[in-house]
């Protein structure tokens, strides 16, 4: 399995809402990333985790706030979230210290 | 700091031509990874072709190949006789397992095949 899904695949949420992006990966890798990307741009790093630990947290605001349950889950928590903040997430993995990243299809979220 | 860059924002090539991508980047280290990122209008990133620094051949994955300069810190795509399915942004990445394993990712290339 060399696959990183990512569910839900589109996203509508209002300012007010809670909600959670899910990643899952059985290749065995130990490190995660959550990516944000606007359309037509790279992806900026959000989080990463190395060993289900939190490694890098690139000055994200709270209201997005990562959780690492096991080596193969990753989520994102949102909440009160603002326009600007609809794009596409992506989930990643990797071997730890290895090299390239596995990414999944993405989220689309639309924050109205 | 390590940056990439990719000085390209659009092009376009003839089907069954090819075409040539380019990127710079600019690191002090030594150990580290290049990497050629597609992403089609279907948003999925795919890894193209991987470099480690370490090599001095070329990496080749069928249609696709580089041109590592590593003194010049050059990493640029060849696609050899493009098709339609090649239509995508193609980011450069960079990473160095010291840095631990954080991407930078170039600003993009939005190829266009035309039939």
């Amino acid at each position: 399995d060399t696959e990183v899904t990512q569910t839900p695949k589109h996203l509508v949420m209002g300012m007010t809402n809670k909600k959670s992006l899910k990643c899952e990966q059985h290749m065995g890798h130990r490190a995660m990333y959550w990516y944000k990307q606007k359309a037509k741009k790279p992806p900026e790093l959000m989080f990463v985790y190395s060993y289900e630990k939190l490694s890098i947290n690139e000055s994200v605001p709270s209201r997005f706030s990562p959780e690492c349950p096991n080596s193969s889950l990753l989520n994102l928590h949102l909440h009160a979230l603002q326009p600007e903040d609809s794009a596409l997430y992506l989930c990643a993995s990797s071997h730890y210290r290895g090299n390239e990243q596995f990414f999944g299809p993405g989220t689309r979220l639309t924050v109205l | 700091a390590q940056t990439v860059t990719q000085s390209q924002p659009e092009m376009s090539v003839q089907e069954a031509e090819t075409v040539t991508l380019s990127c710079t980047y600019d690191t002090s280290e030594n150990n580290y990874y290049l990497f050629w990122y597609k992403q089609p209008p279907s948003r999925q990133m795919i890894l193209v072709i991987r470099q480690e620094a370490y090599k001095q051949q070329n990496a080749t994955e069928n249609r696709f190949s580089v041109n590592f300069q590593k003194a010049a810190k050059s990493f640029s795509l060849k696609i050899s006789d493009s098709q339609l399915g090649d239509t995508a942004m193609y980011f450069c990445a960079f990473m160095t397992p010291d840095t631990g394993n954080q991407f930078y990712f170039g600003t993009g290339t939005s190829l266009t095949v035309i039939p």
